[in-house]
């Protein structure tokens, strides 16, 4: 089946930009998105990129989407203690609403 | 516009216990989705509706039964539960057109005992 991967953790310094790394395995996967969880909470879209497109930009995020080697990664700009969270990556195919979700990567933002 | 909404927040169980989570959502989605989210292991979806009156099982369904009510409400029932049903579970919906992105619940966390 499906399978996504991310790492667990990540440290960035407050002000630096931040990159999330994220691995699929299905060749057939139509959208790609990114949730951001805030402790206690549920999940928050942030982005979604359609498989054609090979990046996406929304003010400080900057979705990079490498088909050939099924590749996602998430950069976040300037990076804030808002920041702090655990971002999921997630995939989709087309005419199957269910998404397959990563382990999601915990982002600690150094002051 | 409320979104995606769930009661209880937080419930704790005893072993053999029975209860059921509920969600509503109040943007006209015709799909829903439980999940339960366990350290290191991400989201895991244990069901989901297409549409009023349809359920089918996800990844892990055992120990759980679901209830579409209508369009709007979707119950996830544990009859008994157990200590392994100790989680945090998610209620999402999606409008099953375009980009098929999930709107996600606040969660309820879950301990038994």
């Amino acid at each position: 089946g499906e399978d996504v991967e991310q790492s667990l953790f990540l440290s960035v310094r407050e002000g630096d930009s931040s990159v999330i790394n994220c691995t699929y395995t299905d060749s057939s996967s139509t959208y790609l998105y990114w949730y951001k969880q805030e402790p206690g909470a549920g999940l928050q879209l942030l982005t979604y990129i359609f498989s054609n497109m090979d990046m996406k930009q929304d003010q400080r995020l900057t979705v990079l989407l490498n088909k050939k080697d099924k590749h996602l990664s998430l950069r976040i700009a300037d990076t804030q203690t808002g920041d702090s969270a655990i971002y999921f990556c997630a995939e989709s195919n087309f005419g199957n609403e269910k998404l397959t979700f990563g382990t999601g990567t915990r982002l600690t933002i150094i002051p | 516009n409320a979104g995606v909404t769930q009661t209880p927040k937080f419930q704790v169980l005893k072993t053999g216990q029975s209860m059921t989570l509920q969600c509503a959502q109040d943007m006209n989605h015709n799909s829903m989705y439980w999940y339960r989210q366990d350290p290191g292991m991400g989201l895991r979806l244990i069901y989901y509706s297409a549409s009023e009156g349809t359920t089918d099982k996800g990844e892990v369904p055992n120990g759980y039964n679901v209830s579409r009510l209508n369009k709007r409400e979707f119950s996830l029932r544990l009859e008994s539960a157990a200590p392994s049903q100790t989680s945090v579970y998610f209620c999402a919906s999606s409008a099953r057109t375009g980009s098929y992105e999930q709107y996600f619940g606040p969660g309820t966390r879950l301990t038994v005992t």
